[in-house]
């Protein structure tokens, strides 16, 4: 299976502010995705990072909140811009590993004051 | 719309009680359903990918099962450390858009 690893594994941030999330997975991977998981909630995705090109966003999220960057097929990052405290959640990179199956990090939880 | 219903939203099992947890859907077309677990602070972990009606998957304590609207995570004689929250995802779109339910989570108690 992929190893996932994300930077930080947790934040606090002030209002206003913006955060860069990393996604570092130790194989070549062609999907990559971001999802968030707000407390007490279930993951959504937010966005699937293509490598070379612009992210592809799910409904109800636009590149100007979350951009995402993808310079080649180990590494992504996902920043939360002007954040606020209703930003307060876990962010988890995602991958499809060649079997198929959906791999996740250990998420980064960011806490918004 | 995809939907993904889990039930119960919470369950307490005393050690070595088995129990099933539920996860019925609304697709059209799936590709594949997803059961992975979770614990507190950490991402999930996967268990188990089912793709036709009538599959079956097993590892360790847990059993996966499907039918055409709904699969089951079977949990036999339970221990304190099978104690997460389970989440079930459905895979209908393009590959890495799931559906997840909102969990069960499971306590486990000596």
């Amino acid at each position: 299976s992929a190893v996932i690893s994300q930077k930080p594994s947790r934040d606090i941030c002030q209002r206003g502010t913006s955060l860069t999330i990393q996604c570092q997975v130790d194989s070549q991977v062609t999907m990559m995705f971001w999802y968030r998981q707000q407390p007490g909630q279930s993951l959504t995705l937010i966005a699937t990072a293509n490598q070379g090109s612009e992210a592809t966003y799910e409904s109800g999220f636009v590149i100007d909140k979350f951009p995402i960057s993808r310079p080649n097929l180990t590494f992504s990052t996902l920043t939360v811009s002007n954040m606020s405290p209703e930003d307060s959640s876990i962010y988890l990179c995602s991958v499809v590993w060649s079997s198929g199956e959906l791999f996740f990090g250990e998420g980064s939880r960011l806490t918004v004051l | 719309e995809d939907q993904v219903t889990q039930s119960p939203e919470a369950l307490r099992l005393q050690e070595g009680e088995s129990s099933s947890l539920n996860c019925s859907y609304t697709v059209s077309g799936l590709r594949g359903l997803f059961w992975y677990r979770q614990d507190p602070g950490k991402g999930p972990e996967f268990l188990f990918t089912l793709y036709s009606a009538g599959e079956e998957k097993e590892k360790e304590r847990l059993k996966a099962t499907l039918t055409k609207k709904e699969s089951f995570l079977h949990i036999t004689a339970p221990k304190p450390e099978d104690s997460a929250t389970y989440l079930c995802a459905v895979h209908a779109d393009s590959w890495g858009k799931l559906q997840f339910g909102a969990g069960t989570q499971v306590v486990v108690t000596p």
